[in-house]
């Protein structure tokens, strides 16, 4: 599976969006980019994926470049319960080995 | 409220201890899971079950000994464990293992004396 870079902390006003960036350059066709989010104390909660075109749920909105080498994660309106790790994650859609990296820690403050 | 649960949610043993834990879920799933995650380290994922057949082990001791009698449970039986064993297990389910949503429990925090 591809590896993914994401930064290691991000810091988002409450209310406003919050756009969490992943960068996935070796990328193969065939793999898809899943989000999951880890809250404090908590196991990961699913949020998204894609493979190609820009996916939207209640939760958030997955915006994949053309090359798909790098996606973002937008948290439309971050609340407080919004702060988490949150993990970009590429594999095939044989995706039963999530390879978890050490995500982006997003931290909404009011 | 995942649809999987897992018992105990702490549990402190010593090294020469048998312990096991246990995950249950109630949402239909053909696949389960467990994942290792030790302080400041990402999930590390340990074994996968797919219909109660063993399809991955990732290299896991022999100390941690999995046990899948159906496909709503999932045992993690632990014996003469290291205190560096000491993490939090977390179990998880999918529709199939070829299915990249995973549902969580909620773990179970171990530390080892």
């Amino acid at each position: 599976d591809a590896k993914t870079t994401q930064p290691p902390s991000m810091d988002c006003a409450e209310g406003r969006a919050a756009n969490l960036p992943c960068n996935h350059s070796t990328i193969s066709g065939n793999e898809y980019v899943y989000w999951y989010r880890q809250i404090h104390s908590q196991g990961p909660q699913y949020i998204i994926h894609g493979l190609k075109n820009n996916e939207t749920n209640e939760m958030a909105s997955l915006i994949i470049t053309e090359d798909r080498k790098s996606s973002t994660l937008i948290l439309p309106h971050a609340t407080l319960r919004d702060t988490a790790v949150y993990y970009c994650i590429v594999t095939t859609e044989y995706g039963n080995k999530l390879v978890f990296g050490a995500g982006t820690i997003l931290r909404v403050k009011s | 409220e995942t649809g999987v649960t897992q018992t105990p949610r702490h549990l402190v043993m010593g090294m020469t201890n048998k312990k096991s834990l246990k995950c249950e879920q109630h949402l239909g799933h053909n696949a389960m899971y467990w994942y290792k995650q030790s302080a400041k380290k990402p999930l590390e994922l340990m074994f996968v079950y797919n219909f109660k057949e063993q399809t991955e082990n990732n290299s896991v001791p022999s100390r941690f000994s999995p046990e899948c009698p159906n496909s709503s449970h999932l045992f993690l039986h632990l014996h003469t464990l290291q205190p560096e064993d000491s993490a939090l297990y977390l179990c998880a389910s999918s529709q199939d293992a070829g299915v990249g949503e995973l549902f969580f429990g909620e773990g179970s925090r171990l530390t080892v004396l």
